[in-house]
């Protein structure tokens, strides 16, 4: 398995705000994901984070609204910039560890846009 | 359509029940499966990882998968209060999980 923080677990932002979140594994990782989980939803690929170079998104994300950052191969960033309400959401990273495409999830970062 | 359906319940039971999840998927293309589970305000927890058709079993839990009918379920055994949670499915061709909309399970005590 991996071991999966996010940091911050939760947090109440204001409208027209960004926030970042991290994400940190335990040992090196082959892929690294943002996911986003809406109340009562199920959860949906915001991107791939690849390192070295700029995310992949998914369709109705754009990179200037969730900038994406992936230094080396344990950390990531998530940034939600110009927020509004409908970006309250719980933020989740998830990574492959080697090549068994299993996919593991941290706790989630739970925001809240007032 | 959505490229993975999963009934959202809740789905109710009484402790020693046997629990029975599906989910359908329509991406041909899908080769690895995984159902996860996940407790209130908590990250989702892998719990069974399948590839291709078939049937795999750890515990109290069977995953099966079948490919033909792109069908594919997890079997509680004995059911515990504890497994009350979303479960989630999803399938892969290879890139990052496609999810299913999640099952909501209350086993009472």
């Amino acid at each position: 398995s991996a071991v999966i923080s996010q940091k911050p677990s939760r947090d109440i932002c204001q409208r027209g705000t960004s926030l970042t979140i991290q994400c940190q594994v335990d040992s090196q990782v082959t892929m690294m994901f943002w996911y986003r989980q809406q109340p009562g939803q199920s959860l949906t690929l915001i991107a791939t984070a690849n390192q070295g170079s700029e995310a992949t998104y998914e369709s109705g994300f754009v990179i200037d609204k969730f900038p994406i950052s992936r230094p080396n191969l344990t950390f990531s960033t998530l940034t939600v910039s110009n927020m509004s309400p409908e970006d309250s959401s719980i933020y989740l990273c998830s990574v492959w560890r080697g090549s068994s495409y299993e996919q593991y999830f941290g706790p989630g970062t739970r925001l809240t846009v007032t | 359509q959505k490229e993975v359906e999963q009934d959202p319940g809740p789905l109710s039971v009484p402790e020693g029940a046997i629990v029975s999840l599906n989910c359908t998927y329509s991406n041909s293309a899908f080769q690895y499966f995984m159902w996860y589970r996940q407790y209130s305000r908590k990250g989702p927890e892998l719990l069974m990882y399948t590839y291709s058709s078939g049937n795999k079993e750890d515990g109290r839990f069977t995953a099966q998968v079948d490919k033909s009918s792109k069908y594919i379920s997890l079997f509680i055994r004995d059911s515990q209060p504890s497994d009350s949670a979303t479960y989630l499915c999803g399938g892969t061709g290879r890139r990052a999980l496609t999810f299913g909309s999640g099952t909501r399970l209350q086993v009472q005590p």
